[in-house]
This record gives structure tokens, sequence and C-alpha cells, in this order.
């Protein structure tokens, strides 16, 4: 069963536009929330991130937001750019038990239209 | 820089093959970390070390190994190579405080198995 989940497998937005991609949680533990940002044959790449104790992290472009009621984090990237073009994972780090694991999401493909 | 660093890039080997993935950081970090990617599964946690001489099973360690002798290494074993573990290879590391959330990747190993 999947702990943390990305429903969207893709996504296409104009440049200049915002994107907004989505992740949805189901442990009540997870202590943060991070976006990495993945290009073609290369690691993941931190991107943002932000403690379960917010409901916002701004970064320039890049906004966090999480509902924990809902379980449920964005990202917004405003203006999107062209190279924004790649696949975002979603994560939560789980830190109990004195444990420090990461769950991943599946991916979200973002491609930002020129 | 500190940084991590995975060899080799690139694999094929046959089915049957024990074979070995190192990954290597700078960063001094005691929780190293390794995971698979493959499609719609998004990254899954196969083995994790907090230091020196601890590991631990992820998600989906069948047919995989690591041992934790110093800080900066940890080696990845494929036991018996099977077709089903060819997949992208990614090694992470983290430091073990609690606002200290990132990981850090490194460039991955696409690893073929015939």
């Amino acid at each position: 069963d999947q702990q943390v989940k990305q429903n969207s497998p893709s996504l296409s937005v104009q440049e200049g536009r915002i994107s907004i991609l989505n992740c949805d949680y189901t442990n009540s533990m997870f202590d943060y929330f991070l976006w990495y940002k993945k290009y073609p044959a290369e690691g993941p790449t931190f991107l943002i991130s932000i403690s379960s104790i917010k409901d916002k992290n701004e970064d320039g472009r890049f906004t966090v937001f999480l509902n924990k009621s809902a379980k449920h984090l964005s990202l917004h990237i405003v203006p999107s750019q062209p190279g924004d073009s790649a696949v975002y994972f979603c994560a939560a780090r789980d830190t109990t038990s004195g444990t420090y694991k990461y769950i991943f999401g599946t991916g979200t493909r973002l491609k930002v239209l020129a | 820089d500190a940084e991590i660093t995975q060899s080799p890039r690139h694999k094929i080997t046959e089915t049957g093959r024990q074979v070995t993935l190192a990954c290597h950081q700078t960063w001094n970090h005691n929780n190293m970390f390794w995971y698979r990617q493959d499609l719609g599964h998004g990254l899954r946690l196969i083995h994790y070390s907090y230091g020196v001489q601890d590991t631990n099973k992820g998600e989906v360690s069948d047919g995989y190994s690591v041992s934790r002798s110093n800080t900066e290494d940890l080696p990845l074993t494929l036991e018996s190579a099977a077709s089903s573990q060819t997949s992208v290879y990614f090694c992470a590391s983290s430091e073990s405080r609690r606002n200290k959330e990132t990981q850090y990747f490194g460039p991955g190993t696409r690893l073929l198995v015939l």
C-alpha cells in the first residue's frame, strides 16, 4: 500500500503559467515533506521541503503548500519555464522509532511548452 | 566540493551472475540508502545504513545485500542477478539530524540483466 501518492503521471503547462503538482500521503507521522526534480540520466536533486509544522514554504518561483487535515501537499511553480520540464518526485520523511527513511511517490512528468 | 558518486554508470550482466554496484560519498553523512527506480513505481528503498556496521532492509530487499565497513561507502550486491532486477539504481546519503532533512543522490547506475 503506497504511503505517498502522486496521482498525475504527467502534466503539460504553457510557459509563463503556473504549474501545480500534487501529492497525497497516508501516514500522519511523517515530519518532513520534500520535492525532488529529476532530469533524464541524472539523479534526483532536492528542490524544496516543508516541515509538518508549517503550511507553506516559498523559495523563489517554487512554493510548497501542506494541508495536514487532508494529508495533501502541492508544489506551485510560477512562472513555469521550459527548463522546469522534468520528473518531480514527492517524498516524505519517516522518523518514527529513530529511523530516517524517505518514502517516495511515483513521480509526475512536467512538460513546459514554449 | 562534497559529492556522491556511483560506479559503474552502466552495466550489462547475465542472469545468475553476482554484481556489485559501488557508492561513495564525501559528505561524511551517517545515513546511506539504495533505491531502484522503475516505471510506475517511483523510487523504492532496497537497503539503508545509519552508520558503520549498520545495515537494514528496505521494502524491496530480496536478492540484494549491502555492507558498511566505513562512512564513505555502501556497495550494493546482487547475489544472483535476475531479469527482474533490470532497473536504474540510485544511491543517496543524508545527515542524522532532525533539522537536516535533505537527501543527496548519486547520478545512478543503469543495470541490464540478460
